[in-house]
């Protein structure tokens, strides 16, 4: 089976770094994406991940490590709007791409 | 159009009626996804379709549920003899091609039965 697991919630102060962890087992592998979601709205694209190591867009920053099955979102320079649900979903095997979604992490930025 | 648009963006109705949901894709995408998003859960995958075939249905949680597309283009979910436990946010999503291309998706079409 697939299997995706992230923090349910999380809180951290405006203008701090934020880790957000997320662990899969799954057969098959691909790509790993991070999207963000806030309240009633759709999820919209952060990050994709196929291959080791850390990519960094902005103050956003995603990191993969395919033999530990480890992802990690890291979010810079927090702010307000970055108050939102955050998506960890694999693409596995020959599945055309359907994405595999995690619970989704809701992080909540204080002031 | 320049995004992906869902219609109806709420639907109420009483249990046991059919309803059908309707997904545009962004234009020259050729994989579409349909998604659900149920309270308090992740966005669970129900179908998807490269041109107008769908290689997996594996997602569909039923026979009441079915989905085509034509042209290429729209897509339309319909769910028959709605039950209480169909009430989600159903979410469309469409790609340039299959092979991990990004997802944009749609707003959601929120379904309530009653």
């Amino acid at each position: 089976g697939q299997n995706i697991d992230q923090p349910t919630e999380m809180t951290a102060t405006e203008g701090a770094i934020v880790q957000i962890n997320c662990t899969y087992q799954t057969s098959g592998f691909n790509g790993l994406f991070w999207y963000q979601q806030h309240a009633g709205e759709a999820p919209t694209f952060l990050s994709y991940n196929v291959l080791d190591g850390l990519e960094e867009k902005g103050r956003f920053s995603s990191f993969l490590s395919r033999s530990k099955g480890y992802s990690y979102l890291l979010l810079k320079e927090l702010q307000m709007k970055d108050s939102a649900s955050y998506l960890c979903a694999v693409t596995v095997g020959n599945q055309g791409g359907k994405l595999i979604f995690g619970q989704g992490t809701e992080l909540s930025v204080k002031p | 159009g320049a995004g992906v648009s869902q219609s109806p963006s709420n639907k109420v109705t009483e249990k046991g009626k059919d309803v059908e949901l309707r997904c545009d894709p962004i234009s020259g995408h050729t994989a579409l996804y349909w998604y659900r998003q149920s309270l308090g859960q992740g966005l669970e995958f129900l179908i998807y379709f490269q041109g107008n075939s769908a290689p997996d249905k594996s997602g569909l949680p039923s026979d009441r549920f079915s989905a085509e597309r034509t042209g290429g283009s729209v897509s339309t979910l319909t769910i028959q003899r709605t039950q209480q436990e169909d009430s989600a946010v159903y979410l469309c999503a469409s790609s340039r091609g299959l092979a991990d291309n990004e997802q944009f998706f749609g707003p959601g079409t929120r379904l309530t039965v009653l």
